[in-house]
């Protein structure tokens, strides 16, 4: 069964420094691996999607790694911002488009003014 | 991007009785859909998955005569909480697969209060 993993459950750091999200899963055997956002009582909303044959993905001051052979992602957030301040979720999927996702316990972030 | 809907976004119920979720995609068709389920600082934990056309495939340990899945078109899945108890009370979110690419893009969510 696969387990997903995120270090650490809560982080606070001053605007302005980089943030760095660490997610674990069990099974190598992925197909892709998703980064979301959530902010309280919301849905989610996509960040980055990695395939398994990828390293790497990158969207503005975002950036995620994804080490499949060890089972780790990594979530990069430069320079935070308050608005960056939510929970980050991390997903894996084993199969296709139809296939469900498996998700970590999330990382809390503040990131203080 | 792909938009999935959610209707409604909150309800508040007394015990016993049934409330009915809608999740919809908006701008594309989605033979299955996702029923995720998260109670209070905790992360999403999958219900059961919506086939349109077909049965419900449940997660172990959901109900699913409690739990009632249609998926009646390639755009509507509904999810209906019979006899609902305080416990049931969390935040139930939909997703779907969007569009022929690999990402899940999911609904708002629906905050279901029992008292």
């Amino acid at each position: 069964k696969q387990e997903v993993t995120q270090i650490p459950a809560a982080l606070s750091v001053p605007e302005g420094e980089n943030l760095v999200l660490n997610c674990s899963f069990t099974d190598s055997a992925i197909y892709n691996l998703q980064w979301f956002r959530q902010d309280p009582g919301k849905g989610l909303t996509s960040l980055l999607l990695i395939q398994s044959s990828q390293r790497e993905q990158t969207s503005g001051r975002l950036n995620a790694s994804l080490d499949k052979s060890s089972g780790r992602s990594t979530l990069y957030i430069a320079a935070s911002q308050p608005g960056d301040s939510a929970t980050y979720l991390c997903a894996v999927s084993l199969g296709a488009a139809g296939n469900k996702l498996t998700f970590g316990g999330g990382t809390r972030v503040l990131v203080k003014p | 991007g792909a938009v999935v809907s959610q209707h409604p976004s909150r309800v508040i119920c007394k015990s016993g009785t049934s409330v009915k979720i809608e999740c919809r995609s908006l701008d594309f068709q989605a033979t299955t859909m996702f029923w995720y389920r998260q109670f209070p600082k905790q992360s999403l934990m999958l219900m059961a998955t919506s086939n349109e056309g077909s049965k419900a495939t449940y997660e172990q340990g959901v109900e699913k005569d409690k739990f009632l899945i249609n998926h009646a078109s390639l755009t509507l899945s509904t999810l209906t909480v019979t006899s609902a108890h305080p416990e049931d009370s969390s935040f139930y979110i939909c997703s779907a697969p969007g569009g022929g690419i690999d990402e899940q893009y999911f609904g708002p969510g629906t905050r279901l209060t029992v008292t």
